[in-house]
């Protein structure tokens, strides 16, 4: 298993600035990924982030609204840059693991983020 | 990535057998079949995983019948605490970047 974690777990901020959110997983893991979530809805994943090359992100996803870090195994950013209300979000990051034949999608608790 | 369809929401009662089908006419050769679950104000907790047939573990089961186009995730005697949306995912995680693309889910509310 893995235990993930995210900092902030949430944080109110103002229109025009930018917000970094951290995630650590307590083992090495070689993929990560990044969810947004709106309340009472779905999770839609925003970028895949592998150690050592480029983060792709999916379609009505950029870089430059939402780079991403990933120096090494463990750790990952995501920054949500130029905020708008409606960046108001919870962002999830997450980790793949592998055990044999069975993969698993470990989860953190997400950040709360609130534009104003 | 095949679609999944599953109901938006479901209603049982303590000690009840909760059985939830999920629809992915479109699955592939090589994807797996995952189920999720998530409370309010957490991350999604993977429950498990099959690719045919019939899965167990401690927690549910998970019947996928010959043609692999459903699947039921099946929840016995359920508790308030199994209140929660319940993710169908469907993808082959190895082979296609790992990413997995979540669909509506299905809000399960259990009643005492």
């Amino acid at each position: 298993s893995a235990v993930i974690s995210q900092k902030p777990s949430r944080d109110i901020c103002q229109r025009g600035t930018s917000l970094t959110i951290q995630c650590q997983v307590d083992s090495q893991v070689t993929m990560m990924f990044w969810y947004r979530q709106q309340p009472g809805q779905s999770l839609t994943l925003i970028a895949t982030a592998n150690q050592g090359s480029e983060a792709t992100y999916e379609s009505g996803f950029v870089i430059d609204k939402f780079p991403i870090s990933r120096p090494n195994l463990t750790f990952s950013t995501l920054t949500v840059s130029n905020m708008s209300p409606e960046d108001s979000s919870i962002y999830l990051c997450s980790a793949l693991l592998r055990y044999g034949t069975l993969y698993e999608q470990y989860f953190g608790p997400g950040t709360r983020l609130t534009v104003t | 990535l095949a679609k999944t369809t599953q109901p938006i929401s479901m209603d049982s009662y303590e000690g009840q057998e909760v059985n939830i089908t999920c629809s992915h006419n479109n699955i592939a050769t090589n994807d797996y079949i995952t189920w999720y679950q998530q409370f309010p104000s957490q991350g999604p907790r993977f429950i498990i995983q099959g690719y045919k047939t019939k899965v167990t573990n401690e927690v549910a089961s998970l019947f996928i019948p010959a043609d692999r186009k459903s699947s039921t995730l099946s929840l016995p005697r359920v508790s308030l605490s199994d209140t929660a949306v319940y993710y169908c995912l469907v993808g082959a995680p190895g082979n296609q970047g790992g990413k997995l693309i979540f669909g509506q889910g299905t809000e399960l509310s259990v009643k005492p």
